[in-house]
């Protein structure tokens, strides 16, 4: 069946680093990708989404490109701040959605 | 304010008892999905009903049931209840039924079984 596999957390920066979380996907056909976050204490939020193969979704200064060559939906952000500190979930939609376990993000000032 | 309101926020109980999670989805909104997240198994989808009848399954245990009622508020059953139930349980709504709907999620109800 359909699956989302994430890289385990916690991920712990600095403020300003790079970020990067992979996600890799597994589908029968062709889903929309999506990066939910989740801050302390509160529901999941939609980052960004991407529909089909090359889309890239934005937000927040947040990037992900839906690679289908390598069933990849990485999140990247150039220049972190602690106030992203929160939990990333990845997931994908064919007839239903299917999440990623989450990678908790810790930003250091 | 994502528009979902969960009620309640906190329920404590113990093994064997039977509980009522609810679940009011933004206005307009006619799809109701339940997703249970526990620290090992991370975010699980149950169970999705659009304008009252069942949409789509994942894995909900027997012991599970939901509905959703005509005026669109979902209920989620858990009953026979057992250590291992405790976790958060997110209720989210979206307007249709397609692939690319936008998912608001309610801020979830914590349940802890003694």
């Amino acid at each position: 069946g359909d699956s989302v596999t994430q890289m385990e957390g916690p991920v712990t920066l600095s403020e300003e680093a790079f970020l990067t979380i992979n996600c890799t996907y597994t589908a029968t056909g062709y889903p929309s990708l999506f990066w939910y976050v989740q801050y302390p204490g509160e529901g999941l939020q939609l980052l960004l989404k991407a529909t089909k193969a090359d889309d890239k979704g934005s937000n927040k200064g947040f990037e992900a490109t839906y690679r289908k060559e390598t069933t990849s939906f990485h999140l990247e952000k150039g220049s972190v701040q602690v106030s992203d500190s929160a939990v990333y979930f990845c997931a994908l939609r064919d007839d239903k959605i299917i999440f990623g376990k989450g990678t908790r993000l810790h930003i250091l000032p | 304010d994502s528009g979902v309101t969960q009620t309640p926020k906190h329920l404590i109980t113990a093994t064997g008892q039977r509980v009522t999670l609810r679940c009011s989805p933004r206005s307009g909104d006619l799809s109701v999905y339940w997703y249970q997240q526990s620290l090992d198994q991370g975010l699980q989808f149950l169970i999705q009903y659009y304008n009252g009848e069942e949409r789509a399954k994942g894995n909900i245990l027997e012991r599970f049931s939901a509905q959703q009622f005509p005026d669109l508020h979902s209920e989620l059953n858990l009953s026979s209840l057992e250590l291992g139930d405790s976790a958060l349980y997110f209720c989210a709504s979206s307007a249709g039924q397609g692939g690319n709907e936008k998912l608001f999620f309610g801020s979830g109800t914590q349940l802890s079984v003694l």
